[in-house]
């Protein structure tokens, strides 16, 4: 059964520093986002992405963020200048159409990322 | 704001049991629902969704109920096991109108053998 990927898989890095965190989705999915899970709470909307440009995003997706699909199977999530509530799980997600009705989002494992 | 809320933060069921697992919502516009599963270490799973234009639908061992009169949506796990355990979360959607799904915080199910 096809399923989203995400890597690494944990990732420790110092605070200021610029971390990217990397999903496949699913092959013939158009529709990709970004969640956020700090420990012990919900999960929280990040960034929701399709045809190559970011269709909606939450406040807490500030210039600090970034997005990226640099070709066609790989979607990523940057952040540029890490700060210490950024430790948290990001799980990327993906959909295959939302017109259709059809617009189940399957989640990837998620990474670990703590920061320093 | 409006968000998605669950009843219960923790739910112990013996095996072999029937588990209900609660959510209430409060953004009367949403109009799509899922419930996910999550265990330890792991990402959300999808288990069973569920439009607005529907009051019950049913899987292989699951069935979600939806009363939009009073904005609460149900999750049943027939005949519970030890590999249901793990915490189940709500998710609603105004997918006509938003991509974002809005999660409760989860209801964590326990099975007793």
């Amino acid at each position: 059964e096809p399923e989203v990927t995400q890597t690494p898989s944990h990732q420790v890095t110092q605070m200021g520093q610029e971390v990217i965190l990397r999903c496949v989705p699913i092959s013939n999915h158009l529709y990709f986002y970004w969640y956020r899970q700090i420990l012990g709470q919900k999960v929280e909307f990040l960034v929701s992405f399709y045809n190559n440009e970011i269709s909606e995003k939450s406040e807490i997706f500030d210039d600090q963020f970034s997005v990226e699909r640099p070709d066609g199977s790989n979607f990523t999530l940057k952040i540029r200048s890490t700060k210490l509530e950024d430790s948290a799980m990001y799980f990327c997600a993906s959909s295959w159409f939302r017109e259709s009705g059809t617009d189940t989002q399957y989640f990837g494992p998620g990474t670990r990322l703590t920061v320093l | 704001g409006e968000s998605v809320g669950l009843h219960l933060p923790t739910l112990s069921v013996q095996e072999g049991d029937n588990s209900i697992i609660n959510c209430a919502y409060s953004n009367s516009a949403s109009d799509y629902f899922i419930w996910y599963k999550q265990e330890s270490g792991k990402g959300p799973q999808f288990i069973i969704d569920i439009r607005s234009n529907m009051d019950k639908r049913q899987g292989q061992r699951v069935t979600v109920l939806l009363n939009k009169t009073v904005k609460h949506l149900s999750l049943q796990i027939a005949a519970t096991q030890p590999g249901d355990s793990a915490v189940y979360f709500c998710a609603e959607n105004f997918w006509a109108g938003s991509y974002q799904l809005t999660f409760g915080k989860g209801t964590k199910l326990s099975v007793i053998p």
